[in-house]
């Protein structure tokens, strides 16, 4: 199993509606979790980090973790064209509990239709 | 806001060249790292360093790579000897602490001819 996993896409909605990307991740990683968006030829930018169980909501973005079943999810409300790009899962692998790197899935395309 | 400044943006340079990536990470971090991502595929973990030293480094980071921070605020990655799959987005980025949020920098698109 790869460390950290997302469908590639793309993954296509219109303008307003809600847009949800998953990722799941292995035992390798640790209980740090981000969301990053990149735009074509651009530097990954933080939407989101989450540590604990549950949900963690930031204006229209909503991130859900589930440790038990390695799951970490990005909700996107009321979805605009400017939010079309590639959506990045990472989570943090260290030693000692340390995070020292971020592992990164290969990243869904968002595709927000007008 | 504070950020993570890079130069140069862009790099050209011949095979076996060196090359020196320069990075000014955000003031108050401790943390910084050095990530690439190769044209359409996925950003990579090259290089971890904290308290002037490397904490952790990817299989990727062999003896062509090297990390200094040479003075108060900058952090460079030399490549000594580049080779054509060196060819990918380099950027850098700062964490406060360990396990905290990385902030990227804009990234330095390096080419290998």
């Amino acid at each position: 199993q790869k460390e950290v996993e997302q469908n590639s896409g793309p993954l296509s909605v219109p303008e307003g509606a809600i847009a949800s990307l998953n990722c799941t991740y292995s035992d390798r990683v640790s209980q740090s979790f981000f969301w990053y968006r990149q735009y074509s030829g651009k530097s990954p930018e933080l939407i989101m980090s989450i540590y604990s169980n549950g949900d963690k909501e930031d204006g229209r973005f909503t991130a859900q973790l589930n440790k038990a079943s390695q799951y970490v999810s990005l909700l996107i409300r009321d979805s605009q064209p400017s939010d079309s790009a590639t959506y990045l899962c990472a989570g943090g692998l260290g030693r000692g509990g340390a995070t020292n790197k971020l592992i990164f899935g290969t990243g869904t395309l968002l595709a927000v239709q007008p | 806001e504070p950020e993570v400044t890079q130069t140069p943006s862009h790099q050209v340079t011949q095979m076996g060249q060196e090359v020196i990536l320069r990075c000014v990470p955000i003031s108050n971090h401790l943390y910084f790292y050095w990530y690439r991502q190769i044209l359409g595929q996925k950003v990579e973990f090259l290089v971890s360093f904290y308290n002037n030293e490397i904490s952790e480094k990817s299989e990727i980071f062999d003896d062509q790579f090297s990390v200094e921070r040479p003075d108060g605020s900058n952090f460079t990655l030399k490549i000594r000897s580049t080779k054509l799959e060196d060819s990918a987005m380099y950027f850098c980025a700062s964490s406060e602490g360990a396990g905290m949020t990385q902030y990227f920098g804009p990234g330095t698109r390096l080419l290998v001819l």
